[in-house]
Parts: C-alpha cells; structure tokens; sequence
C-alpha cells in the first residue's frame, strides 16, 4: 500500500489562492470518488474539509473546495487567511479495500 | 456534543502488547463504521483499520495485518485496538474516527484527539 503523492510544502500571501495536489493511481483515486481532505494543525485532531471529492461537510469554509482529474485530486484554498497554515492530507478509498492516505502538504502563509 | 475519546496509550517493549479504547458520546455509535488512524514522530496520517458498523467488515493496512485487531462493543458505546507483537516503529499517536457515511473511505467526520504509544526498551 503506497501513500499518495502531494508536494511537501505550498505558501502563499494572504488572500490569494493556492492549490494542493494529490496524485494516485488508477487502484485509487482514478477509480473511485471516495477522496477527502483534512486540515490539521499540530496537537489537534485533524478536521475533514471535503468529501467525496467536492464535498463540503457542514460548518466547513466555502473557501475551500475539491476537484479531481484522472488519477490526481486537488484541493484549492481560496481566500487564504491565517489560520489555513496547517499541514493537509489527502486520502482515498483503494481497490484493496484500504483508505490510503497522501504524504502531507505543509502550507505556510507568508 | 458529539465526541470520540482514546485512551490505552502508554509505553510498551517490543514485542508487547497493548489495548487502545475510544468511548464514543453524544451519536448513535452503533450506527457508524470507524477507523484508527495514527501518526509517528514526524510523519504523515497512516490508515490503519476500519470496522463497519456492525463489525461485519473489518479491513488492515499491511503494515500491521495480524498484529493489530480492531473491534467494537455498540453496546458500550466504544471500540477497541489490540496491539500485540509491537515493534518501534508502531510508535505514534493513535487517532480514532468515525466513518461519515457507510463505507470505508467515504470521510472521517469526527476524530478524537489522541492516545500515544511508546514502543521502547
């Protein structure tokens, strides 16, 4: 079971909009529509930001918003504020019946 | 207030064992699938198992198939992990979470905050 790839780190100024990706592979994400994405900040439980690949769960920012495209899932921060400094990981429903997560993206807010 | 809270996480030898809890409030536990999920030092979320709600499906990363166990007891609200044969590198903060819809995958829409697992001599 490999974990899905996202780049280490993403940054960017307040306001603006900057976009994480996750790459898979067609036993994951490229088959399946059961991608989410999580916020978490250090000594925190991590927080479901989407599922479902565009999903919004209740109460979560409509700053925040989910696409896919073939085997690579994006999630987009629009608005960047903050408090959106955290790490953010992917994760995705696997033809082993398995939840893989991604390697984690650290975004930082100039 | 919906919650999930862990308990159970201490230090242990390797090859120990170990029996995590997570007491669930304030949903109807039985109802939901759940998973646990851990982090070591310095690493990303893991995966580690997934029960539905009934326990009639239970799956297992293979970093830990047949040394982990997971269970659950709806009528105590709570669900379990058995660690046993432990080594170093179980060493993380062990999350549980429940499942948002009836599927492995589908999200974790509530987690708890945590129990540590030390896996030391």
């Amino acid at each position: 079971q490999s974990a899905l790839t996202q780049p280490a780190s993403v940054s960017g100024s307040p306001g603006q909009s900057i976009t994480v990706s996750c790459t898979g592979t067609n036993s994951d994400i490229g088959i399946y529509k059961y991608v989410s994405w999580y916020q978490h900040h250090p000594d925190k439980a991590p927080k479901l930001l989407i599922y479902e690949v565009n999903n919004r769960p209740s109460g979560v920012s409509n700053r925040f918003s989910g696409s896919k495209s073939g085997n690579t899932a994006s999630l987009t921060i629009s608005g960047l504020q903050a408090d959106d400094e955290a790490d953010y990981y992917c994760s995705s429903y696997t033809s082993s019946h398995t939840v893989a997560f991604g390697t984690g993206t650290k975004v930082t807010v100039l | 207030e919906v919650q999930l809270v862990e308990s159970g996480g201490g230090l242990v030898q390797p090859g120990g064992s170990l029996r995590l809890s997570c007491a669930a409030s304030g949903f109807t536990f039985s109802r939901y699938s759940m998973n646990w999920v851990r982090q070591a030092p310095g690493k990303g979320l893991e995966w580690i198992s997934y029960t539905s709600s009934s326990s009639t499906a239970t799956y297992y990363a293979d970093s830990v198939k047949g040394r982990l166990t997971i269970s659950r007891d709806n009528a105590k609200d709570s669900l379990y992990l058995q660690m046993n044969s432990l080594r170093a590198e179980d060493t993380a903060v062990y999350y549980c979470a429940r499942e948002g819809g009836d599927r492995a995958g589908y999200g974790m829409d509530v987690w708890g905050q945590g129990t540590t697992v030390t896996v030391s001599s």
